[in-house]
């Protein structure tokens, strides 16, 4: 079945540092391609996505993008801030979108 | 757009009473609702499916008389925790289904709801 891995955290970075979360997929077909982030005791924003192959989403300085040779989807940001801090979680939906597949998330912890 | 509120946010509740979380979408028609739960530091486990007018769709291992979901409107679904007993204490997300063309494979999801059983 469809599944996604993502890099192991968490993840300590001091602020302005270059942030990467690496995320793979396996699914059959032509998923699409996303980013959650949840800070500490709220639910799940939208971060970006992608819907096929060698699309680059991006919002608020994030960037990610949709790499069918090698089933990726990693993370990026040039310089992350505190508020930053937060898991990180990526996700597949099949072309159907019946239902998500989540990454087990990467906590990032942004220190001053 | 696309907006999906839960409600109450958070619950607490003495042990075997039943606690309902409502999941509504503000915005738009969801012919499609999601229910997860997610334990601390873990991803989101998918509960159950839940389409406008008929059964909800359990996955594997949830158990249905204890977890009851209806959708009886396009706007809204609930989530009934029956019996709660303290190992139902989680954190409840909904999320809906937008079927409008371009956004179908996309889930929209609610703030959450954290029950604590005592």
């Amino acid at each position: 079945g469809d599944s996604v891995t993502q890099m192991e955290g968490p993840v300590t970075l001091s602020e302005e540092a270059f942030l990467t979360i690496n995320c793979t997929y396996t699914a059959t077909g032509y998923p699409s391609l996303f980013w959650y982030v949840q800070y500490p005791g709220e639910g799940l924003q939208l971060l970006l996505k992608a819907t096929k192959a060698d699309d680059k989403g991006s919002n608020k300085g994030f960037e990610a993008t949709y790499r069918k040779e090698t089933t990726s989807f990693h993370l990026e940001k040039g310089s992350v801030q505190v508020s930053d801090s937060a898991v990180y979680f990526c996700a597949l939906s099949s072309y159907y979108g019946q239902n998500f597949v989540f990454g087990p998330g990467t906590r990032l912890s942004v220190l001053p | 757009g696309a907006v999906v509120s839960q409600h109450p946010s958070w619950v607490i509740c003495k042990s075997g009473t039943s606690v309902k979380i409502e999941c509504r979408s503000l915005d738009f028609q969801a012919t499609t609702m999601f229910w997860y739960r997610q334990f601390p530091k873990q991803s989101l486990m998918l509960m159950a499916t839940s389409n406008e007018g008929s059964k909800a769709t359990y996955e594997q291992g949830v158990e249905k008389d204890k977890f009851l979901i209806n959708h009886a409107s396009l706007t809204l679904s609930t989530l009934t925790v029956t019996s709660a007993h303290p190992e139902d204490s989680s954190f409840y997300i909904c999320s809906a289904r937008d079927p409008q063309v371009g956004r179908y494979n996309e889930q929209f999801f609610g703030p959450g709801t954290r029950l604590t059983v005592l």
